[in-house]
């Protein structure tokens, strides 16, 4: 079974720091492009970053490129997001997603990890 | 950035309805399009991609259409769990971009 489980959410303070981790079963992790959406409390879904499959290319959202930088570890098939300069803004609840194929649709998700930023 | 604008934000409606909902694109995309299903507390579930391809194991009452700017999401007969809020997303260039939902509930 296809699974993705993130961790690492949390309550940070203004200017904190967070690293979420997501954990991927069930199928093989090194092939596929990887993204994190978040979705803030009520709203609609954003898109925050992808990496590819070996960690080629990046890209990033601008709510959040330099504060945040996405890696994994085909090793351990894991996927990390750290997030750094934290603003009330970026809480959310944050999901890891699997890009199906060659396309940007998203056809596997995690449950998701809440950040909170309040201080 | 492309926007996507759904319509409408909120349907009330009873089961055995058809039920339609459209999705705009600010510039034509092809059919570079998604559409999602979100129950309450859960991860979004892809139902169509490539504006009307079926997920491999979503019922066949969903269908998707159009292209270029206009789409639409249609459940043939509502059933009591697609009660839910529905987002489509665009996937021809970056950022990738949702519209900002329509729900779904019952009447």
């Amino acid at each position: 079974q296809e699974q993705l489980v993130e961790s690492g959410g949390g309550l940070v303070k203004p200017g904190g720091s967070l690293r979420l981790s997501c954990a991927a079963s069930g199928f093989t992790f090194s092939d596929y492009y990887m993204t994190w959406i978040r979705q803030a409390p009520g709203k609609g879904l954003e898109w925050v970053s992808y990496i590819s499959s070996s960690s080629s290319y990046t890209n990033y959202a601008d709510a959040v490129k330099g504060r945040f930088t996405i890696s994994r570890d085909n090793a351990k098939n894991s996927l990390y997001l750290q997030m750094n300069s934290l603003r009330a803004e970026d809480t959310a609840v944050y999901y890891c997603a699997r890009r199906k194929g060659y396309f940007y649709y998203m056809d596997v998700w995690g449950k998701g990890t809440t950040v909170t930023v309040s201080s | 950035d492309i926007q996507m604008t759904q319509s409408p934000s909120y349907v009330s409606a009873s089961v055995g309805d058809r039920v339609t909902i459209t999705c705009r694109a600010s510039q034509g995309i092809s059919s570079w399009l998604a559409w999602y299903q979100q129950k309450p507390g859960k991860a979004p579930k892809l139902l169509i991609f490539a504006a009307s391809s079926l997920q491999s194991g979503v019922p066949s009452r969903f269908s998707g259409g159009g292209s270029g700017t206009d789409f639409t999401l249609t459940i043939s007969s509502l059933q009591p769990e697609d009660f839910a809020t529905y987002f489509c997303q665009q996937a021809n260039s970056f950022p990738l971009t949702f519209g900002g939902g329509t729900k779904v509930e019952i009447k």
